[in-house]
Order: C-alpha cells, then structure tokens, then sequence
C-alpha cells in the first residue's frame, strides 16, 4: 500500500529557533499533501494544503509566515515552524491521498512530535 | 459544512468481544465519503475502512465492519474480536466527494479512545 514517510519524528529545539518537517510519498506521486496539527487527546485540525510548484493554502487562523510551506516535488512537501515558540509545541501529522479500498484516502505519516524549550 | 460528532470519550471493552464506536454527522453535501482511523499511542494514523454515501453496502475489511444508516446520518464503526493491539484512539471523519478545494479535506471527530482488557 501507499506509505507516507515523516521525518523528524521527535525535535527538541530552543525558543526562536526555525524547525523544519519532511513529509514523502514513497511509492506515489502527490501533487497535494495535507499538514495537520494535533494537541494532546484532541482531535487533528487541517493547517494548510500543499500544492506542488504552486503557494500552499492555509486554514482560517493558521499564520502562513510562522508555518511556511514547500512543495518542491511530486514526493516532497516540508513544513518549515519558523521562530519557534513554546505554545508551537505539538503534533504535527502530514498526509497525501492515494487509491486504494475503491477511494482516494488519506495515509498519514507518522508524525512529528515538536517540542520548544 | 461538515461536522462530525463521536460521543463517546472512551470505550472498555474485554478481549475477544465485539465493540461499537459511534459515529454521527451532519452534511449538506448529496454525495460524501466516510472513514475510520486508528491512532495508536505512537501517533501514526491508520486507515480503517471506508464507506460511500451511495454504496448500498456496509463496508466490511476484516474484523472491521461499518454500519452506516444513512438516513439516520450514523456511520458506527464494529470491531469483532477484540485484541489487546486494538486499544487506541479512533476517529471519525468525512468529506465531501463533489466538492472542490479545501472543502473537500477530510473533517475529523474528536475521536474514542478504546481500551480493550485482557
């Protein structure tokens, strides 16, 4: 099946410090990924929409300079948490549609859990 | 606009018995796709099962099985046999199949933790 791969799957960093997150698809093409944000035993909220070779989408209330977005490729969109913040720490999950069980679905990657100090 | 409701905060249930998690929405759209995720404690979301707002079936993937009662706007999710690897959280969601745009992401429920008891 399709695999989304997510890299880091923890990071530590400093107050003020810029934090960037990988998100591939490994078998598939997406011309659109998802970034989805998490707090603990809450529900997954959309952030933004990435679109490859075009400006990504942000979520109502989602500040696009403090989360920029790149979708370099057709397997590649990075999550930049730019001057990170203590309340920036949370879980961070990406995601991209693929075909299988008769419908476009999303698979997720494993997520990133951000932790600024 | 979508919304998912799971009322449900958190569900026992013992080992190799049966469980309903519970699933309700509310839509405009006339044609809507549904599915479950799995989320174990690692994070990873997991795609379960999925369930089109035409099929004239219950989508059914192994010992999960979904009972969607469209006119009732209910789409419960049925695992059979329960395991101790299926303690969880599970969510929820939709979208629209016609829509365009961010309308068309998926929504989520705020999800049911599961535990299930040796």
């Amino acid at each position: 099946g399709a695999v989304v791969s997510q890299h880091p799957s923890r990071v530590i960093c400093k107050s003020g410090t810029s934090v960037k997150i990988e998100c591939r698809s490994l078998d598939f093409q997406a011309t659109t990924m998802f970034w989805y944000r998490q707090f603990p035993k809450q529900s997954l909220m959309l952030m933004a929409t990435s679109n490859e070779g075009s400006k990504a989408t942000y979520e109502q209330g989602v500040e696009k300079d403090k989360f920029l977005i790149n979708h370099a490729s057709l397997t590649l969109s990075t999550l930049t948490v730019t001057s990170a913040h203590p309340e920036d720490s949370s879980f961070y999950i990406c995601s991209a549609r693929s075909w299988g069980h008769g419908a476009n679905v999303l698979t997720f990657g494993a997520g990133s859990r951000l932790t600024v100090l | 606009a979508q919304k998912i409701t799971q009322t449900q905060p958190g569900m026992f249930v013992q080992e190799k018995e049966a469980v309903t998690l519970d699933c309700t929405y509310d839509t405009s759209d006339p044609s809507y796709g549904l599915f479950w995720y799995k989320q174990p404690s690692s994070g990873e979301m997991i795609f379960l099962i999925y369930q089109g707002s035409y099929d004239q079936q219950n989508a059914t993937e192994g010992r999960y099985s979904l009972n969607f009662q469209k006119a009732r706007k209910s789409a419960n999710l049925v695992i059979s046999a329960s395991q101790l690897g299926d303690s969880a959280m599970y969510f929820c969601a939709m979208r629209p199949l016609i829509s365009s745009g961010s309308a068309r992401q998926l929504t989520f429920g705020s999800g049911t933790q599961l535990t299930v008891l040796p």
